[in-house]
C-alpha cells in the first residue's frame, strides 16, 4: 500500500517568513494529494489539494507543488501569521483506492 | 450549510465494553470514511461506506463494524474495547467516487480505561 513520508516533524518560524513542509509517497499509481490542517481539539481542515495533471497550485499565501517524478510533494507558506500555528498533515490516494494515507504530520510554531 | 457533525465528542469507555459512534455527512455527501488518529500521529483509514454497503476496508480487525443508513448518515462500532482503542476518531465526507474532497468533522475522543 502507499506509504507517505513527512518532514519536518516541527517547525518553528519567526512571523513573516516561510514555512514549507515535504513529504515523499512510494505509490506511482498516487494522483491525489490533499494538505490539512489540524488545530488542537479539531478535526483536520482542507487547506489545499493537487492533482498528478497539474505541477503547481496556489491559494492565496499557501501553494503546493508535485514531482511525479521524484514522488514529493510540498506545501508552501509565506508571510506565516500566529493563525498558522497547527498540525498540517499531507496525504496521498492512489487512483485506484478510496482512501486517503496520511504523513504523520507537522507541528508549525509561528512567533510573534 | 451544515458541515461534517460527530457525536459524541467525548467517550469513556471500560475495557472489553462496546461503543457506538455516529456521524452525519456534509449536505451533498453520500460517502462516508472513518478514520482512526492516535495521539501524535496521522488518521488511519478504517473503512469507507457507499450506498449502505462497505466499500473499501483498512487494516483493522473484525471488531470494528460499521453501519450506514439511508441518508447517508454512518455509525462505527467497535466491540470488546481494548486500552489501544484509546484515540480521536475521525468522520469524513465526501461526493463519492474516486480522489474527490474529503471533508472531517471534529471528532470523537475515545478514552478506554
Amino acid at each position: 500500500g502507499e506509504n507517505v513520508e513527512q518532514h519536518p516533524s516541527t517547525l518553528s518560524v519567526q512571523e513573516g517568513d516561510s514555512a514549507v513542509i515535504k513529504c515523499t509517497y512510494s505509490d506511482s499509481a498516487s494522483n491525489y494529494f490533499p494538505w490539512y490542517k489540524q488545530e488542537l481539539g479539531k478535526g483536520p481542515q482542507l487547506i489545499i489539494d493537487i492533482r498528478s495533471n497539474v505541477g503547481e497550485k496556489k491559494d492565496q499565501r499557501i501553494a503546493v507543488t508535485l514531482n511525479k517524478t521524484a514522488k514529493h510533494f510540498s506545501l508552501h507558506i509565506t508571510e506565516t501569521q500566529p493563525e498558522d500555528s497547527a498540525v498540517y498533515f499531507c496525504a496521498a490516494s492512489p487512483s485506484n483506492d478510496y482512501k486517503l494515507s496520511f504523513g504523520a504530520g507537522t507541528t508549525v510554531t509561528v512567533r510573534a | 450549510d451544515a458541515g461534517v457533525t460527530q457525536s459524541p465528542t467525548h467517550l469513556i469507555k471500560t475495557r472489553g465494553q462496546q461503543v457506538t459512534l455516529r456521524c452525519s455527512p456534509k449536505s451533498g455527501h453520500d460517502t462516508v470514511s472513518w478514520y482512526q488518529q492516535a495521539l501524535g500521529q496521522g488518521p488511519q483509514f478504517i473503512f469507507q461506506y457507499y450506498e449502505e454497503e462497505e466499500r473499501q476496508r483498512g487494516n483493522f480487525p473484525d471488531r470494528f463494524s460499521g453501519h450506514q443508513f439511508p441518508n447517508y448518515s454512518s455509525e462505527l462500532n467497535v466491540n470488546a474495547l481494548l486500552l489501544g482503542d484509546s484515540a480521536l476518531y475521525l468522520c469524513a465526507s465526501s461526493p463519492g467516487g474516486l480522489n474527490t474532497e474529503a471533508f472531517f468533522g471534529q471528532g470523537t475522543r475515545l478514552t478506554v480505561v
